[in-house]
């Protein structure tokens, strides 16, 4: 299966929001609901952010929020703060035990 | 504490085989899928495949399937991936990642990455 399309970069100003886009097929993204975003600071674990399209994991902030709609998930972050500056990936289940990633979105904090 | 460990990083030659280890502590082992996951040098991550330390049954993404043995040696708590017939462009860093979803991915734990890199 390809993978899914991220941008390759978004970038906001501090307190800002700033939305990354995941945009797959209806055999991954626009079936199932197992879409899940992670966060990479480059040398450390990567950290899921979102799962289930719109769930957060216990110690999430919530400005970071999950949705979708059709063939495209997003990730939107609010209240933009330099700590967030990462790379962002997403991932779906893409069905027949099968998982997909994003190319990765790299977010600037300006 | 709950984490996953890796071993250190490989330099193999192309053509020869690599095999990574993911030690899991602070969770029952067999109750979680374990997926691994590349990144080669600026790219984005690929998925590899799972393996259920419960039973050892594993399924692989189409594109490694015949070049990408998955283990596990569950009195140590240990997943293996092990990759043959290295390229150079299997030069990434390997990671595996605890699903708590039995396959459908959400990996909510992951180790710090080895680095394997393949010279000609």
């Amino acid at each position: 299966q390809s993978a899914l399309t991220q941008p390759p970069s978004a970038s906001g100003s501090p307190g800002q929001s700033v939305t990354i886009s995941c945009t797959g097929a209806s055999s991954d993204v626009g079936t199932y609901n197992y879409v899940s975003w992670y966060q990479h600071h480059p040398g450390n674990a990567p950290k899921v952010m979102i799962y289930e399209v719109s769930k957060r994991p216990s110690g999430v902030p919530d400005r970071f929020s999950g949705s979708k709609s059709g063939n495209t998930a997003s990730l939107t972050v609010s209240g933009l703060q330099a700590e967030d500056e990462a790379d962002y990936y997403c991932s779906s289940y893409a069905g027949s035990n099968n998982l997909v990633f994003g190319g990765g979105t790299k977010l600037t904090v300006l | 504490q709950v984490q996953l460990v890796q071993s250190g990083a490989e330099v193999k030659k192309s053509g020869a085989s690599v095999k990574v280890s993911c030690k899991a502590s602070g969770y029952t082992f067999n109750g979680y899928y374990i997926h691994w996951v590349r990144q080669a040098p600026g790219q984005g991550f690929e998925w590899m495949g799972w393996i259920n330390p419960n039973s050892g049954g594993t399924n692989y993404a189409q594109k490694f399937q015949g070049w990408v043995t998955m283990t596990r040696d569950t009195s140590i708590k240990t997943a293996y991936m092990d990759l043959s017939r290295l390229k150079s462009d299997d030069t990434a860093v390997y990671y595996c990642a605890r699903d708590k979803y039995l396959g459908l991915g959400y990996f909510d734990l992951w180790g710090r990455g080895t680095l394997v890199i393949v010279s000609s």
